[in-house]
């Protein structure tokens, strides 16, 4: 059973680089063929995938956020690592780490969340 | 891009009541579609994959249907726990595309 669990600050400025880190409990990414997905949700608004990881490294990312967004791994802290530039108030967000079903359709189980607040 | 959009947005209910929400898409997805629960505070849980199948543990009065562009999500008898937003969530696994409804929010009548 793997958990799931984001970690970044809470407050970033506006056109300042945001870097959270989604660490997994009881699974190995490498060995467990995990994937993971990165998603957002502003205050009383829908959810939005923001990108994917996969065991293998591969990657896949929003086509409206592209340009902005980078996913990696670390294995050896088992460890999935999202950057988002430019930062701007419409980025204030509740921001998740998700496990992603492995034939990329559905996100089986989630972290708690952090919630990140950009001021201009 | 495909939209998806649900209706209602929000409804009132009761405990015992059967509860229904759709979700519509844009374009034929065939039966990629899935189903959240999100309690307040809380993350998203998933209830439904495949428009119809019922993801392990979660309770037997959860259901979904449909397929192509219209879909329906069931409670069949609506429990104290299950006041929730619910959302849906079309998938494409080839271009790798994830998009969700705008939700629907389940509260006390």
């Amino acid at each position: 059973q793997v958990t799931l669990r984001e970690s970044g600050p809470a407050l970033v400025k506006l056109t300042e680089t945001l870097t959270l880190t989604c660490t997994l409990s009881g699974l190995s990414l490498k060995n467990n063929r995990l994937c993971v997905s990165w998603l957002r949700q502003p205050p009383g608004k829908a959810l939005e995938w923001l990108a994917v990881i996969d065991w293998d490294e591969d990657k896949n990312y929003n086509r409206s956020l592209k340009t902005r967004l980078t996913i990696s791994m670390d294995t050896s802290k088992n460890q999935v690592v999202l950057t988002m530039t430019n930062m701007d108030p419409v980025d204030t967000a509740t921001y998740y780490c998700a496990r992603t079903e492995s034939g990329l359709r559905w996100f089986e189980s989630w972290g708690p969340g952090t919630l990140v607040t950009v001021s201009s | 891009d495909i939209q998806m959009t649900q209706s209602p947005s929000s409804l009132s209910a009761s405990v015992g009541d059967r509860v229904t929400i759709t979700c519509q898409a844009s374009q034929d997805i065939s039966n990629h579609l899935n189903w959240y629960q999100q309690r307040q505070g809380q993350a998203p849980k998933l209830l439904i994959y495949d428009a119809s199948y019922l993801e392990t543990g979660v309770p037997s009065r959860f259901s979904g249907s449909g397929s192509g562009t219209d879909f329906t999500f069931t409670i069949s008898s609506l429990q104290p726990e299950d006041f929730a937003t619910y959302f849906c969530q079309q998938y494409d696994n080839i271009a790798v595309i994830f998009t969700f409804g705008p939700g629907t929010k389940v509260d006390l009548k």
